[in-house]
């Protein structure tokens, strides 16, 4: 079956524009997590979803991301006024419930120019 | 106090040795462990759950020691492949997110 799928791969912006990506989990996966990754360094918690539950949004740096998961599946991180500061690799990934192993999307690379 | 830590390393070993990897976690009420590998620029990728028991997977050995609150990875006879970082995994139970990512170790096997 597929993996988790995120686009697009590769996303550059200029500064203050907004971005969003995608994150296509693991079907019936009802955890997605966010994560994003700078270079060279540990992977950093944005948000997190759990089937109907309220999500987790205790990782989101500021006001200017926010991210969506529509009918339990797809999911979208959006940041607003993107800053040269969020340049990195934004990785989604799910598990079928929480508490499992979570498996990864290869992420998209986002540069703020 | 992080929720989980590990040494950054770096651990460059040759070909064919045996390396072993620690990691310690805070909350005594962790449920879930899990060892995954990254790649340089790569995803991180499940490499093997660890289990209270202790469990194997060919050159791989993972343990968990509750009453210390920390986990291994024993690596045998090395192979160029396994050059990578190693992450340590932890979850509790949490009405929030539960899966707490070590900052990983970084293994180079030298020819």
């Amino acid at each position: 079956g597929a993996g988790v799928s995120q686009s697009p791969s590769n996303k550059v912006t200029e500064k203050g524009k907004d971005v969003e990506l995608r994150c296509d989990p693991i079907s019936g996966h009802t955890a997605l997590y966010w994560y994003r990754q700078s270079l060279g360094q540990g992977l950093e918690f944005l948000i997190y979803f759990q089937g109907n539950s309220a999500p987790d949004k205790s990782g989101l740096p500021s006001d200017r991301f926010s991210a969506e998961r529509t009918g339990g599946s797809v999911s979208t991180l959006t940041i607003q006024r993107t800053q040269q500061e969020d340049s990195a690799v934004y990785l989604c990934a799910s598990s079928a419930t929480a508490n499992t192993e979570a498996f990864f999307g290869q992420g998209t690379r986002l540069t703020v120019v | 106090r992080k929720e989980v830590e590990q040494d950054p390393g770096p651990f460059n070993v040759p070909e064919g040795a045996t390396v072993a990897f620690n990691c310690t976690y805070s909350n005594s009420a962790s449920q879930s462990f899990f060892w995954y590998r990254q790649d340089c620029r790569k995803e991180p990728k499940l490499l093997m759950s660890v289990y209270s028991s202790g469990n194997e997977d060919g050159r791989f050995t993972a343990q968990l020691n509750r009453a210390s609150q920390y986990i291994s990875l024993l690596i045998r006879d090395s192979k160029l492949s396994d050059s990578a970082t190693y992450l340590c995994v932890v979850t509790k139970r949490y009405t929030g997110n539960q899966f707490y990512f070590g900052t990983g170790t970084s293994l180079t096997v030298i020819p």
